[in-house]
């Protein structure tokens, strides 16, 4: 398998466009998880799936941001409209099984607003 | 939220000698995970302590787990240039499967 695979791994935009992330998870794995990594905040958990069914959104910061996960092997986190606060790198991760296992990430997409 | 504080949030040592980091942590937990980052990549599994271990090892890796406490410690024995990444501890509770990370060490190792 080749990981969970992220893109864009860049993107610019301007304030008030709509960006859309996307995260490919590795084969078998029923959680997903969507991070934002800043220097502030840390590495904050904004939303995870498990068996595609979206568990827990509490760590989304706004009502900008939505993720979807339509299938098993795609997941979307779109903010719209994108602000300059919004400029982060976000992982996407997944995990096979309960709790006791490890989470696999992606390379990430870092994102400018400008 | 962060479940985890680290300390120190940044060390410099000379390859050879050993490395320690430290995780604090708010709630009772099922199990607490350690990874790396290297700059600029996502990250990766390390080591997995369950909530009723003390102790375990991988290769040049020793996690230390003090539920009363509420902390671990990530030992890296004879450091090498390589090991230089951030090292973040992560959390796991009981009553959720949500995987919270703590604020990480900054780990520099000089040739």
């Amino acid at each position: 398998d080749a990981g969970v695979i992220q893109s864009p791994r860049h993107e610019v935009t301007e304030m008030g466009q709509e960006v859309t992330l996307r995260c490919k998870p590795i084969s078998g794995h029923d959680y997903l998880f969507w991070y934002r990594q800043t220097m502030m905040r840390g590495l904050e958990l904004l939303i995870y799936f498990n068996n595609n069914v979206p568990i827990d959104d509490s760590g989304m910061p706004e009502d900008r941001f939505s993720a979807k996960m339509p299938n098993a092997s795609f997941s979307t986190l779109k903010i719209q409209p994108s602000e300059p606060r919004d400029s982060a790198v976000y992982f996407c991760a997944s995990r096979e099984g309960t709790r006791r296992t490890e989470a696999f990430f992606g390379q990430g997409t870092r994102l400018t607003v400008v | 939220s962060q479940q985890g504080e680290e300390d120190p949030q940044a060390l410099s040592i000379q390859e050879g000698e050993n490395a320690t980091m430290n995780c604090s942590y708010k709630t009772s937990i099922n199990n607490l995970q350690w990874y790396r980052q290297n700059s600029g990549r996502g990250l990766v599994h390390l080591i997995l302590i369950r909530s009723n271990e003390r102790e375990k090892h991988s290769g040049r890796l020793r996690v230390t787990l003090d539920t009363s406490k509420k902390s671990s410690s990530l030992l890296i024995t004879a450091s090498r240039a390589a090991d230089t990444a951030s090292y973040f501890c992560a959390t796991v509770t009981y009553n959720t499967d949500k995987l919270i990370f703590g604020t990480g060490t900054r780990l520099q190792v000089f040739p």
